[in-house]
């Protein structure tokens, strides 16, 4: 299974710091994702990063990709109440994605 | 575009009944996905459509469940007889295709809660 796993499981932190989420996977990709998903809702497509490339910004969602560890992390910096959600990492390979079980934030006013 | 769309946001229905979820995609995706989340299993890929042809139904728990996409726009996932070990929130997705990794990004909808009694 190519299936990433999320850690930690969850996270709480205080508005205006920044929250760091590790993804592995286990074998090769084409790209990696994140996806974030508030309660009751369907997953959000956040970013994407690609196999050839190392890390990757939008906003204030920051990227990284090792693919000699198959990991990745997603840095969220200084967060707000409204990035309170759970956060999934997904590896596509051939239009598929296996996605995680999720990082779930918590960020408290 | 106004999305994936879904219906119904809600189903409870007895054990034993046949249950059907309804799927939109967003027009000129190529690309329909049915998954399941649950707590105990997180969100798991059920079966995927590529131009209305069934991919890989490999997820697909039992023959209780059948799938189908009759055109671009409109796909079902059908439970007959349902369990309530069923009960869970089914999502559809829907994505372009082709060979620029830009295009799995995946786009989805608000989901259907079903509960089985």
């Amino acid at each position: 299974s190519q299936q990433g796993e999320e850690d930690p499981q969850a996270l709480s932190i205080q508005e205006g710091e920044n929250a760091t989420m590790n993804c592995s996977y286990k074998t090769s990709i084409n790209n990696l994702q994140w996806y974030r998903q508030n309660s009751g809702r369907g997953l959000v497509h956040l970013i994407l990063i690609r196999s050839n490339e190392r890390e990757k910004h939008s906003g204030r969602l920051r990227v990284t990709l090792d693919t000699s560890k198959k990991s990745s992390s997603l840095l969220i910096t200084a967060s707000r109440a409204a990035d309170t959600a759970s956060y999934f990492c997904a590896t596509g390979v051939e239009g598929k994605l296996v996605f995680g079980k999720g990082t779930k934030l918590t960020v408290n006013p | 575009d106004a999305g994936v769309i879904q219906s119904p946001r809600h189903e409870v229905t007895e054990m034993g009944q046949e249950v059907t979820l309804r799927c939109k995609p967003i027009s000129g995706h190529d690309y329909l996905f049915w998954y399941r989340q649950t707590m105990m299993r997180g969100l798991e890929l059920l079966i995927y459509f590529n131009n209305n042809v069934p991919i890989d139904d490999s997820g697909m728990p039992e023959d209780r469940f059948s799938a189908k996409m009759p055109n671009a726009s409109f796909s079902t996932l059908k439970i007959q007889p349902s369990e309530p070990r069923d009960s869970a929130v089914y999502f559809c997705a829907s994505s372009l295709g082709g060979l620029l990794p830009r295009y799995n990004e995946q786009f989805f909808g608000p989901g259907t809660r079903l509960t089985v009694l």
